[in-house]
């Protein structure tokens, strides 16, 4: 039982390339959410799903793309990199709405 | 507005005493969920305790425990008997709401620091 993994755990980017990162969950968990994390502060919420097939805005939505084809993964992309997107991405999923939510290990992410 | 303050950015505890890590927040929903959640320096984020609105008793995990006192909208973590690995950042979260976006709303973390 893995729980929540995340790839890649680093990446470095150019301003302007794209990339894809990956969730996964094994809980059958129904929600899975993104967040990013920027020095000295808490989580915000980019992108969100309530269960496969469905996904919606959070916070700060701007520059990125989710899918949920799969119930048990959760993508994050960023079409045109900027280095405002330079942060860590958490991802997470919950059974219930309210329920506690399970994070992944993290990726930080660089863009140049 | 929805939002979680956490106004101790670092703390001081020494090994094996009592540390109270402050949380208020500010929602107008009757029903909402509080979580505390802890980060360590490998950058995981740990879940630790959960409150619900309405939830008569105060929540307990182990050594954690939730201090929440409603009319005052706060929700203080106290780790008893601190440890070593408690060293870390904490963070308060919130869920308001039952039609909420189902956002986690994070303050901005409060990092312990366990004296031997």
């Amino acid at each position: 039982n893995a729980g929540v993994t995340q790839t890649p755990k680093f990446r470095v980017l150019k301003t302007g390339q794209s990339m894809t990162l990956l969730c996964a969950q094994d809980m059958n968990h129904e929600y899975m959410y993104w967040y990013r994390q920027d020095p000295g502060m808490g989580l915000r919420l980019i992108h969100y799903s309530v269960g496969e097939g469905t996904t919606a805005k959070g916070e700060v939505p701007d520059g990125y793309n989710v899918s949920r084809l799969k119930k048990q993964n959760f993508l994050l992309g960023l079409e045109s990199a900027a280095p405002s997107q330079t942060s860590v991405y958490f991802c997470a999923s919950s059974y219930l709405a309210d329920n506690e939510q399970f994070f992944g290990p993290g990726t930080r992410l660089t863009v140049l | 507005a929805q939002k979680i303050t956490q106004t101790q950015p670092g703390m001081f505890v020494q090994e094996k005493e009592a540390v109270t890590l402050d949380c208020t927040y500010d929602t107008s929903d009757p029903s909402y969920g509080l979580f505390w959640y802890k980060q360590p320096s490998s950058g995981e984020m740990i879940f630790l305790i959960y409150q619900g609105s309405y939830d008569q008793q105060n929540a307990t995990e182990g050594r954690y425990s939730l201090n929440f006192q409603k009319a005052r909208k706060s929700a203080n973590l106290v780790i008893s008997a601190s440890q070593l690995g408690d060293s870390a950042m904490y963070f308060c979260a919130m869920i308001p709401g039952r039609d909420s976006s189902y956002k986690l709303i994070f303050g901005s973390g409060t990092r312990l620091l366990v004296r031997p």
